[in-house]
């Protein structure tokens, strides 16, 4: 069965650039969940979907920050402008009915993430 | 504010030794206690509890929930150095329905 599949792996782009991270979940999973992975602070969840609606946004740092979900199998994370302390390891995952408690999430392979 | 702290943070053995890893937590609406290890990649799930006292066993690793002292355990025995890793414990929280990750523990085991 396939997995979660994020694109792009890596991504250098210059500070000021736009950046859109790819997710595809596993096919039938109903929740959607953006993270960050930095050294300082951990895995923080960003943003996470139920059915393709955002539920809680309360992670996404500020206003350069924006997710979507047009439909069941697809999701992007949008950087725009990016900034140097952005530079991250980006999850995408995604579980089955996640509101029960006794799914566990599943993790893309990462999209790490480097601005210049 | 949700809180998930792990220790310790790095931890250097020899192959052949056991390890403990702790998770403790302060959350509101605690659901049930995650275990993932992360290589140089995704993080890959090890072990959901829900329940206190009820041990969960998978080969050589075990974990174990407290929830009067909410904490949590997980037990590697005979390691190897394919154990290195990252081990993230997570709090699920009901009705908030997300994880709360700790900061993980760096293991490293010698050859």
């Amino acid at each position: 069965d396939a997995g979660v599949i994020q694109s792009p792996r890596h991504e250098v782009t210059e500070m000021g650039q736009e950046v859109t991270l790819r997710c595809k979940p596993i096919s039938g999973h109903d929740y959607l969940f953006w993270y960050r992975q930095t050294m300082m602070r951990g895995l923080e969840l960003l943003i996470y979907f139920n059915n393709n609606v955002p539920i809680d946004d309360s992670g996404m740092p500020e206003d350069r920050f924006s997710a979507k979900m047009p439909n069941a199998s697809f999701s992007t994370l949008k950087i725009q402008p990016s900034e140097p302390r952005d530079s991250a390891v980006y999850f995408c995952a995604s579980s089955l009915g996640g509101g029960l408690g006794n799914q566990p999430q599943h993790f893309g392979d990462g999209t790490r993430l480097s601005i210049l | 504010e949700d809180k998930v702290v792990q220790s310790p943070l790095s931890l250097v053995v020899h192959e052949g030794d056991t390890v403990t890893l702790n998770c403790s937590y302060e959350v509101t609406n605690f659901r049930s206690l995650l275990w993932y290890k992360q290589e140089k990649k995704a993080p890959t799930f090890l072990f959901m509890l829900t329940s206190s006292g009820i041990e969960k066993k998978s080969g050589r690793l075990s974990s174990i929930l407290d929830k009067k002292e909410l904490f949590s355990i997980l037990n590697i025995t005979a390691t190897q150095t394919g154990d290195s890793a990252i081990y993230l414990c997570a709090a699920y929280l009901q009705g908030a329905q997300k994880l709360v990750f700790g900061q993980g523990t760096r293991l490293t085991i010698n050859p």
